[in-house]
């Protein structure tokens, strides 16, 4: 079946770090993937999103490119802010389907 | 637009006791879910639906009953709450199932204790 798996947390980074989180996948098809992002007491964000092989998504500086050659989405971004201080979640969403599966989520802390 | 609407954001039940999530979608969307969040995991779907009068089973239905009357609203029932519903829940919706449309809207959680 679908799957997700993301790297454990929690990662702790001084402000101005670079920031690697890893996401890996198993899906029939071509899925759709997605970072969302869940701030303290928030629900859930769309941070970005690729729907096709060597797609790009970006926002807010963070970027991730869909590599279907190694099942992976992994997220970056190349000077974190306190303000990244948060949870994010791979997610996949096969072709035709409408149930997204997410990861079990990555907790970043950014120090000042 | 308001997005997706979930009451009461906090609720502390007893063993046995019963509740209503609501949650109230204004963009029209056909497709509705409930997850539920535990502690260091990621989301699990305990039921969803794909229209009005419409609604299946996710990985974790059991202990839980939903409605969807109409295209707006998806509440999420517990009869006898237990200490194992203890969790942070949140509704989400989509436009659609299909290509091109992906995105999932989220509600700000409801965050449930059972005692």
């Amino acid at each position: 079946g679908n799957s997700v798996t993301q790297m454990e947390g929690p990662v702790t980074l001084s402000e101005e770090a670079f920031l690697t989180i890893n996401c890996t996948y198993t899906a029939t098809g071509y899925p759709s993937l997605f970072w969302y992002v869940q701030y303290p007491g928030e629900g859930l964000q769309l941070l970005l999103k690729a729907t096709k092989a060597d797609d790009k998504g970006s926002n807010k500086g963070f970027e991730a490119t869909y590599r279907k050659e190694t099942t992976s989405f992994h997220l970056e971004k190349g000077s974190v802010q306190v303000s990244d201080s948060a949870v994010y979640f791979c997610a996949l969403r096969n072709t035709g389907g409408f149930k997204t599966i997410f990861g079990a989520g990555t907790r970043l802390f950014v120090k000042a | 637009n308001a997005g997706v609407t979930q009451t009461p954001k906090f609720r502390i039940l007893k063993i046995g006791q019963s509740m209503t999530l609501q949650c109230t979608q204004d963009m029209n969307h056909n497709y509705m879910y409930w997850y539920r969040q535990d502690p260091g995991m990621g989301l699990k779907l305990i039921y969803y639906s794909v229209g009005a009068g419409i609604t299946d089973k996710g990985e974790v239905p059991n202990g839980y009953n939903v409605s969807r009357s109409t295209t707006e609203d998806f509440p999420l029932r517990l009869e006898l709450a237990a200490p194992s519903q203890t969790s942070v829940y949140f509704c989400a919706s989509t436009l659609t199932g299909g290509i091109g449309d992906t995105e999932a809207f989220f509600g700000q959680g409801t965050r449930l204790t059972v005692v």
